[in-house]
């Protein structure tokens, strides 16, 4: 159990359907991260939260990807009109801010299958 | 901007042998420099991470990684390799900016013979 919960673990969905994944990340976590890791590769860099507030998103983030954090808690991000090269892991990732450095938290991912 | 190579896309390794997988950075400022492990399907489980100090910094499951600074690399090591230690490795640094996001290595399998 790492701290970081993540729902579904699994997805398939047919092209063109919409999809949304969930993370809880650890309660006293402000921020929040979420990441893309395509199969042989490195975790890229989506989106990040302080908070509520989405205060940087990456190139990747094309328009049919939107995330949201009500309240500072929980996150979900939602891809419309999936597309095959949407097939990815989805990795979530939480930390607190402070004035040290601490570790960033991962949940288990969440694998969607566009078929 | 930051970022971080892993040379190596495998190394493979008998058990009980020494391991060293492979990382060098390039930032701008102080490096902030992370090894995670990623087991099948699953998310990514924090080893260690270099902040400031000793330049040898020891994390969890017997792993070490020896910070150094004219090389600009960051090598996770560890004495004695377990067969359970076969996984994928990332080495990782946090960006520059104020997200504090961590930038990921494409990524090195260790394979370990029994």
């Amino acid at each position: 159990d790492t701290g970081v919960s993540q729902d579904p673990r699994h997805k398939i969905t047919k092209r063109g359907q919409n999809v949304t994944f969930r993370c809880d990340p650890i309660s006293e976590h402000n921020r929040l991260y979420w990441y893309r890791q395509t199969l042989g590769q490195g975790p890229e860099f989506l989106t990040y939260f302080q908070n509520e507030a989405q205060l940087e998103k990456s190139r990747l983030l094309s328009d049919r990807f939107s995330a949201e954090r009500p309240k500072g808690s929980f996150s979900t991000l939602e891809i419309q009109r999936t597309e095959q090269g949407d097939s990815a892991m989805y990795l979530c990732a939480s930390r607190i801010k402070s004035g040290e450095i601490y570790g960033y938290t991962f949940g288990s991912g969440t694998r969607l299958t566009v078929v | 901007a930051q970022s971080v190579a892993q040379p190596e896309d495998q190394v493979n390794v008998a058990e009980g042998n020494p391991l060293t997988v492979k990382c060098t950075y390039s930032v701008s400022g102080n490096p902030y420099l992370f090894w995670y492990v990623q087991y099948p399907n699953r998310g990514l489980q924090f080893l260690l991470k270099y902040i400031t100090g000793d330049n040898l910094v020891k994390g969890s499951y017997g792993f070490e990684a020896e910070f150094n600074k004219s090389q600009t690399s960051f090598h996770l090591k560890k004495p004695s390799a377990l067969v359970s230690d076969s996984a994928l490795y990332f080495c990782a640094v946090r960006d520059g900016d104020s997200s504090y996001k961590l930038i990921f290595g494409s990524g090195t399998r260790l394979l370990v013979r029994p």
